[in-house]
């Protein structure tokens, strides 16, 4: 069992749908997580991090957290073209290292 | 503010050469990362540097080696480069030692390795 796993993809959405991305973890012990964006050719960039349970929004993102459940999901309201790029899930454990899963592809379609 | 920069942005070596990554952190960060991205993969984590000591590392053997700088920038060396090196190298700072500090990442440097 790989320690962060994500939905398969590639995800296609229409635009001006809700995008839903999925990431589970192993590891119980960990602390915090963190979704990157990450565009073809370019380095990830940060979009949320959350580290309680429950919902974080930020504009037309909102993060889950359920650790009882270890998972974690972000939703990308009201998608746009722009939006189509790889999504990271990211965990981090007492000590400062990341563990990424392998990442989602959403497309948004025009 | 100065984001986290990496110099080069693209190598290219052969087989058994080394080579050396340089990164310098966002303003204000003290922390610095070091992670390896194959293509259609997450990246994995390389090892950390804080205080100029390697605080964490991951599962990557000893040709990979690295250093910080008093003013916390950092360099990766690798060594006896294999073919299966090549990929985007990416430099992440942050504030702190702590579980839960942000990490924001560089542009990276893509190696080649032919």
């Amino acid at each position: 069992q790989k320690e962060v796993e994500q939905n398969s993809g590639p995800l296609s959405v229409p635009e001006g749908a809700i995008a839903s991305l999925n990431c589970t973890y192993s590891d119980r012990g960990s602390q915090s997580f963190f979704w990157y964006r990450q565009y073809s050719g370019k380095s990830p960039e940060l979009i949320m991090f959350i580290y309680s349970n429950g919902d974080k929004e930020d504009g037309r993102f909102t993060a889950q957290l359920n650790k009882a459940s270890q998972y974690v999901s972000l939703l990308i309201r009201d998608s746009q073209p722009s939006d189509s790029a790889t999504y990271l899930c990211a965990v981090n454990r007492q000590g400062g290292k990341l563990i990424f899963g392998q990442g989602t592809e959403l497309s948004v379609k025009p | 503010d100065a984001g986290v920069t990496q110099s080069p942005t693209h190598l290219i070596k052969t087989r058994g050469q080394q080579v050396t990554l340089r990164c310098s952190p966002k303003s204000g960060h003290d922390t610095v990362s070091w992670y390896q991205q194959a293509l259609g993969q997450g990246p994995q984590f390389i090892f950390q540097y804080y205080e100029e000591e390697e605080r964490q590392r991951g599962n990557f053997p000893d040709r990979f080696s690295g250093h910080q700088f008093p003013n916390y920038s950092s360099e990766l060396n690798v060594n006896a480069l294999l073919l299966g090196d090549s990929a985007l190298y990416l430099c992440a700072s942050s504030s702190g030692q702590g579980a839960g500090e942000t990490q924001y990442f560089g542009p990276g440097t893509r190696l080649l390795v032919l």
